[in-house]
């Protein structure tokens, strides 16, 4: 079956730029995370969803970083006014619902790599 | 808060046992996970321990004993795509569905 997507796989922007990063989860996962990974280091995690909900913010780095997920299912990041500090690997994971078998496993999609010159 | 912590490089031959530990710091979480990352690529979900004891999954087994606030990954007969980062998590009790991934430890496997 078909696993996370993300998109795109790379992109490069300009300083102060604006980009959007999009997540497709797996079908029927309504959990759905965002980390950051900066070279050789671990996972940060910047936001969670619940279907459509946020309730937890408070990873996100700036108030220039945002996030939305609509219909239970695609999420975008936002990250405005790029600065080069945001150059990382942008991931996105999914997983079943808490309470339910295997809530623990995430799935992970191939990344964004974004670059800002 | 939550801090997990790694060695960040283990180097071991073809064929031999490596073990990975994980030593946290928590206020509280479900459990221990660990994950594989190949260079460039997306973490994979490898094993989970909801409860103190080992967990065995083929060529991989992991451990967790919360009295001593650790864990581990074993690994055995190690092959050489088993070169890759690995990591620990947990998922708070404070925040259920909030994973902290420790740094990682880099595992080159050499022939």
């Amino acid at each position: 079956g078909a696993g996370v997507s993300q998109s795109p796989s790379n992109k490069v922007t300009e300083k102060g730029k604006d980009v959007e990063l999009r997540c497709d989860p797996i079908s029927g996962h309504t959990a759905l995370y965002w980390y950051r990974q900066s070279l050789g280091q671990g996972l940060e995690f910047l936001i969670y969803f619940q279907g459509n909900s946020a309730p937890d913010k408070s990873g996100l780095p700036s108030d220039r970083f945002s996030a939305e997920r609509t219909g239970g299912s695609v999420s975008t990041l936002t990250i405005q006014r790029t600065q080069q500090e945001d150059s990382a690997v942008y991931l996105c994971a999914s997983s079943l619902a808490p309470g339910t078998e295997r809530q623990e496993t995430q799935y992970f999609g191939p990344g964004t790599r974004l670059l800002v010159l | 808060g939550q801090s997990l912590e790694q060695p960040s490089e283990v180097t071991a031959v073809e064929g031999a046992i490596v073990q990975i530990n994980c030593t946290y710091q928590t206020s509280g979480f479900y459990g221990l996970s660990w994950y594989q990352q190949h260079d460039g690529g997306a973490p994979t979900f490898l094993s989970y321990n909801g409860l103190d004891g080992l967990e065995e999954t083929g060529r991989f087994s992991s451990f967790l004993s919360r009295s001593d606030s650790y864990g581990y990954l074993l690994l055995q007969e190690l092959q050489m795509k088993d070169s890759a980062s690995y990591f620990c998590a947990v998922r708070s009790t404070y925040n259920f569905n909030k994973f902290y991934f420790g740094s990682g430890t880099k595992l080159n496997v050499k022939p």
